[in-house]
């Protein structure tokens, strides 16, 4: 059974910090996402990660993805208050060696950023 | 822009009771799911549909639920015999294709068994 984890679980940081939390997952897949959860709220698309190396970045937040280490990273730069939030990672079992369509969550970051 | 929609918002149950959460997926996605996020915990996968069929479903997904698209818009997620611990919020999920498209979300509708 596929496991996603995720490090750290919680992390809290200063504006204008840099931080990158860490997404592993211990089957191959070469599709994986990220989403933002604020409380009490849906899971708001990220990132898209469809292959090994691929980097994608969105104003303070870069992602990346490694199959061969089955690892992905969502990079923080110079943190702002607004990006506190969740951050769940997703690996997605549909892929080029298997066709099953589920997609497996990781237990989520917890990110305060402290002004 | 196109949404996925779920009632109720928040729906409370006597243990024991059946239960029917709907979505309405965006119009044109061909993939559905729904997940449930137990408070303060992580996303868990329920269950996957296509093509008027179960894809996957997990270990949770036993017995008592079961999913249909009854008509050409609606998606639900049926929980026959309600227990405490179904209490979640539950996420319906779909997605035009299989390619490089992720899933929408909908904003969930909390399940309250008391």
């Amino acid at each position: 059974e596929l496991k996603v984890e995720q490090n750290p679980l919680f992390l809290s940081m200063q504006e204008g910090k840099n931080y990158t939390i860490y997404c592993n997952y211990s089957t191959t897949s070469d599709r994986l996402y990220w989403y933002r959860q604020d409380p009490g709220k849906s899971l708001e698309s990220l990132f898209v990660l469809l292959s090994n190396g691929a980097v994608k970045q969105e104003g303070r937040l870069m992602a990346s993805l490694d199959t061969k280490a089955r690892l992905s990273t969502l990079h923080i730069t110079a943190a702002v208050h607004d990006l506190s939030a969740t951050y769940f990672c997703a690996v997605d079992m549909w892929g080029r060696e298997t066709s099953y369509d589920k997609v497996i969550f990781g237990p989520g970051t917890s990110l305060s950023v402290i002004p | 822009e196109p949404e996925v929609t779920q009632t109720p918002s928040h729906q409370v149950t006597q243990m024991g009771q059946e239960v029917i959460l709907r979505c309405v997926p965006i119009s044109n996605h061909l993939y559905f799911y729904w997940y449930r996020q137990i408070l303060g915990q992580k996303v868990e996968f329920l269950v996957s549909f296509y093509n008027n069929e179960i894809s996957e479903k997990s270990e949770i997904f036993d017995d008592q639920f079961s999913v249909e698209r009854p008509d050409g818009s609606n998606f639900t997620l049926k929980i026959r015999s309600t227990k405490l611990e179904d209490s979640a919020m539950y996420f319906c999920a779909s997605t035009e294709g299989r390619s490089n498209q992720p899933q929408h979300f909908g904003d969930g509708t909390r399940l309250s068994i008391l």
